[in-house]
């Protein structure tokens, strides 16, 4: 079955530092897709990047960068010089495909990043 | 501003109660999602609809009830529920069944069944 591994629960920084968020996955799949979603207090997850699993060039967005390595099956996600408001809860996920056909996403526990002014 | 928009965003109700949450997107997205999300917890997946039909139960509780009248709409029907149920119910929306990964999620019905 898939397995989303993200071993920090919660991370606190200062504004301005860089912040890494680990995640490690599992699966059986030779075609698969991970994901970031954030969830600020407000509560709706937002999503930040699809990535599949035969393109592993790094992708860089604004302040936010993702480091896809398949050989470890990682998926981090790096913040750049971080703000306040990038305090949320972030979550990774990986696709499932049903029995049926269909695909479902597998999240991790997810990683609580709290910026301090 | 979210393009899911859920209501009611809070509801108390009793364990006899029935009452509904409401979901409504107006993407063009032809598959819908209910997720359940329990404090400090990843989101669980309950029920996913694809043109209108329901295509994923994720062995759900028969006192949690879906519906989807149109692609626009997914409701939730509540009904004898469990004080273990108070939760954060996400509804979200996607292109199409195949295309999971990029969904959009609404803010939430924070539910307290006492």
């Amino acid at each position: 079955a898939q397995k989303v591994t993200q071993a920090q629960t919660e991370i606190s920084v200062v504004e301005k530092e860089d912040v890494t968020l680990d995640c490690v996955y599992e699966t059986r799949d030779t075609t698969y897709y991970l994901f970031w979603y954030k969830q600020p207090p407000s509560g709706e997850l937002v999503f930040l990047i699809r990535r599949n699993s035969f393109d592993e060039q790094n992708e860089i967005s604004g302040r936010y960068s993702w480091n896809f390595q398949k050989s470890t099956s990682s998926f981090n996600f790096t913040i750049t010089a971080s703000q306040v408001v990038d305090s949320a809860v972030y979550f990774c996920a990986l696709s499932e495909r049903t029995q049926g056909g269909s695909e479902k996403l597998v999240f991790g526990k997810g990683t609580k990043l709290t910026v301090n002014p | 501003d979210t393009e899911v928009t859920q209501t009611p965003k809070h509801l108390v109700m009793g364990m006899t109660n029935k009452k509904s949450l409401k979901c409504e997107q107006h993407m063009g997205h032809r598959a819908m999602y209910w997720y359940k999300q329990k404090a400090k917890k990843p989101p669980e997946l309950m029920f996913v609809y694809s043109y209108e039909k329901l295509s994923i139960n994720e062995s759900v509780p028969s006192r949690f009830s879906p519906e989807c009248p149109n692609s626009s709409l997914l409701n939730l029907h509540l009904h004898a529920l469990q004080p273990e149920d108070s939760a954060l119910y996400l509804c979200a929306s996607s292109r199409d069944l195949f295309y999971t990964g990029e969904l959009f999620f609404g803010e939430g019905s924070r539910l307290t069944v006492l």
